[in-house]
């Protein structure tokens, strides 16, 4: 069965600090792998990633996918309040149209 | 941000009555998806559509039943709603869930008493 799973489901840290979030996963014929962060409404596209070893960047968040050991990190460099949310992680297989999702990773930044 | 509206985006409602939950696009793309979202289940897909009147099951269909007579309208129905029924429900949509990425609504809070 296709799965996703990521750690830790929740993380506390202050503010300045580097956080690495993980995400691992077991999908039939993998196409890509998703990163979303959701604060209190929709979950906001991150990043997309198909090729194992290229690092996908955009200002402190940085995202890169291990295709041979299954798995994607998300790292957030000097963290600040507002980056306070639930991260998914999220992976598309070929075999049909669908979106399996993790559960997420609840992360909380202190002032 | 994608053109994306759910509506109602808050329902209260009674053990055994039907709802209709909506979806309506403004980007034209060909996807759309119904989730549910609990603590502790993260997202989970309920339906998805990918085409006028092409829909199919995720993995939480039971209870529920969708439609799409229009490219731009997604409606989730639940037909006897349960108390287990209440969440949060999310509408996406994607161009080609293959090459882009999913765009989500804002969520519909339903609760069933």
């Amino acid at each position: 069965e296709d799965k996703v799973v990521q750690s830790p489901l929740s993380l506390v840290v202050h503010e300045g600090d580097t956080v690495t979030l993980n995400c691992s996963y077991e999908v039939t014929n993998f196409r890509s792998l998703l990163w979303y962060k959701q604060e209190k409404k929709a979950p906001t596209f991150l990043f997309m990633l198909t090729s194992s070893g290229i690092e996908k960047k955009s200002g402190r968040l940085s995202s890169i996918l291990d295709k041979k050991e299954l798995f994607s990190i998300l790292n957030i460099t000097a963290t600040q309040t507002g980056d306070s949310a639930i991260y998914l992680c999220a992976v598309v297989g070929l075999r049909d149209d669908k979106i399996i999702f993790g559960k997420g990773t609840r992360l909380h930044i202190l002032p | 941000d994608a053109g994306i509206t759910q509506s109602p985006r808050h329902k209260v409602t009674e053990t055994g009555t039907p709802v209709t939950l909506r979806c309506h696009q403004t980007e034209n793309h060909r996807y759309m998806y119904w989730y549910r979202q609990d603590p502790g289940h993260g997202l989970r897909l309920i339906h998805y559509s990918y085409g006028v009147k092409d829909t199919d099951k995720g993995e939480v269909s039971d209870g529920y039943s969708v439609s799409r007579s229009k490219t731009e309208d997604f409606l989730l129905t639940l037909e006897s709603a349960t108390s287990s029924q209440t969440s949060v429900y999310f509408c996406a949509i994607s161009e080609s869930v293959r090459n882009q990425p999913q765009h989500f609504g804002d969520g519909t809070r339903l609760s069933i008493l």
